[in-house]
């Protein structure tokens, strides 16, 4: 089965420092997705950003940075110059168009994300 | 454009009865993704509707159904309900063509089974 991980369940940074979130996840094949999508409290979920497997080259949407290793099945979100309103609950995520449940998201458990001042 | 909207947002059933969800997507999105959150479980797909049929099916038991209109709006309903269906689902709409299209959320009906 495909499961996603993220080892770390909490996590604490200042603001406008740099903080990186681990995801591993699981497959055997070779065309797939990841993403990471925020959940802020109380609030609604949102995507961060996305990767395809095919790409070698890192996705980047302003200050949110992935390191994917297709290798190492690692796909970690950088989130730089930290800011208040980032803290929220993080999903790592991913699809395998060729599974039957081929357009289901598997989340990985969240890490916890808190910015202080 | 109008986000994705759920209705209702809480709700409290007792064990052995039925509850009807509802999930209307944003505007012109075809496809309607249900998910269960819990603490224990995390996110897990329950279903997913495109042009009213049923697209994909995630591990869940019969007591968890849904449909969708030609309006696009979905309803999930869970018949027979356990302590263990307590929990925040969450519907996600999006345009239904690539599969890695973004996923909109909408903010979760809390459903508390006592």
């Amino acid at each position: 089965a495909q499961t996603v991980t993220q080892s770390q369940p909490e996590m604490s940074v200042q603001e406008a420092e740099t903080v990186t979130l681990s995801c591993t996840y699981d497959t055997s094949e070779n065309n797939y997705y990841l993403f990471w999508y925020k959940q802020p409290p109380s609030r609604q979920m949102i995507l961060v950003i996305r990767q395809e497997a095919y790409k070698q080259q890192n996705a980047t949407e302003n200050r949110f940075s992935v390191n994917f290793q297709k290798a190492a099945k690692s796909f970690s979100l950088k989130i730089s110059d930290s800011q208040l309103g980032d803290t929220a609950m993080y999903f790592c995520a991913f699809i395998d168009p060729t599974n039957q449940a081929g357009t289901a998201l598997i989340f990985g458990k969240g890490t916890t994300l808190s910015v202080s001042s | 454009k109008a986000g994705v909207t759920q209705t209702p947002r809480y709700l409290i059933k007792t064990r052995g009865q039925q509850v009807t969800l509802s999930c209307s997507p944003i505007s012109g999105h075809r496809s309607v993704s249900w998910y269960q959150q819990t603490p224990g479980q995390g996110l897990q797909f329950l279903f997913e509707y495109f042009s009213e049929t049923q697209r994909n099916k995630g591990n869940f038991p019969g007591r968890f159904s849904g449909r969708q209109f030609s309006n696009s709006r979905s309803e999930m309903n869970v018949s027979t309900l356990e302590l263990g269906d307590s929990a925040l689902y969450l519907c996600a709409s999006n345009s239904g063509g690539l599969v890695y299209n973004e996923q909109f959320f909408g903010p979760g009906t809390r459903l508390t089974v006592l």
